[in-house]
């Protein structure tokens, strides 16, 4: 079945540093990758989402780079601030898991002021 | 407008016991996704419906586990006999249809069973 690995499951940086957070797959008619950032006690919040007919997107402080060959992407956040500390989430789906979302494993991300 | 929400919050039932968690998607949006996220995981699909049928219910465990969209709406996720292994957050999510992709994710409900 559909499998998205995640990597790496904790980051810690500086503020101001640059953040990247890595998403494999392994199904090849995937088509939407969507990023997710959860606080703790809430649901997943949608940040940023890429299709693949599109190699990089941005969104201010956040980007997202898809490389369809390899069948991975990233997430990049730069400048980061405190209140960016949150478990981020990776996520497919189309192809054989049209509709659902298929998720990583998340990322535990800490901003130290 | 508003987002998805789901009542209650949290649920701590007794081991076999009946249980329902209710969604409420944003207005409008005719797909609805249930998942269930235990403690250090990512969500994992359970069931979307499109509108009031179940287009997929191919991540349900077993057949403890069942869910009505009776009206194309509000959706109910019911767990018979409720194990101790269920405890987790069932979280819902709305799409405007499942062919634009994006789902918004409700608060959740944290379900314990003792």
């Amino acid at each position: 079945g559909e499998n998205v690995e995640q990597h790496p499951s904790t980051l810690s940086v500086q503020e101001g540093d640059s953040a990247v957070i890595k998403c494999t797959y392994s199904d090849s008619a995937s088509n939407y990758f969507p990023w997710y950032k959860q606080e703790l006690g809430k649901g997943p919040q949608l940040i940023i989402d890429i299709r693949s007919n599109v190699g990089e997107k941005k969104d201010q402080r956040i980007a997202v780079t898809l490389n369809k060959t390899a069948k991975h992407f990233s997430l990049h956040i730069t400048e980061t601030q405190p209140e960016d500390s949150a478990v981020y989430f990776c996520a497919e789906s189309g192809g054989t898991s049209y509709g659902k979302l298929t998720f990583g494993q998340g990322t535990i991300l800490t901003v130290h002021p | 407008g508003a987002g998805v929400s789901q009542t209650p919050s949290n649920k701590v039932t007794e081991k076999g016991k009946y249980v329902e968690l209710r969604c409420d998607p944003i207005s409008g949006h005719t797909a609805l996704y249930w998942y269930r996220q235990s403690l250090g995981q990512g969500p994992e699909f359970l069931i979307y419906f499109q509108g009031t049928g179940a287009a997929d219910d191919s991540g349900l465990p077993n057949d403890r586990f069942f869910a009505v969209r009776p009206e194309g709406s509000v959706s109910t996720l019911k767990i018979q006999r409720t194990e101790r292994g269920d405890s987790a957050v069932y979280l819902c999510a709305s799409s405007p249809s499942p062919g634009e992709y994006e789902q918004y994710f409700g608060p959740g409900t944290r379900l314990t069973v003792t």
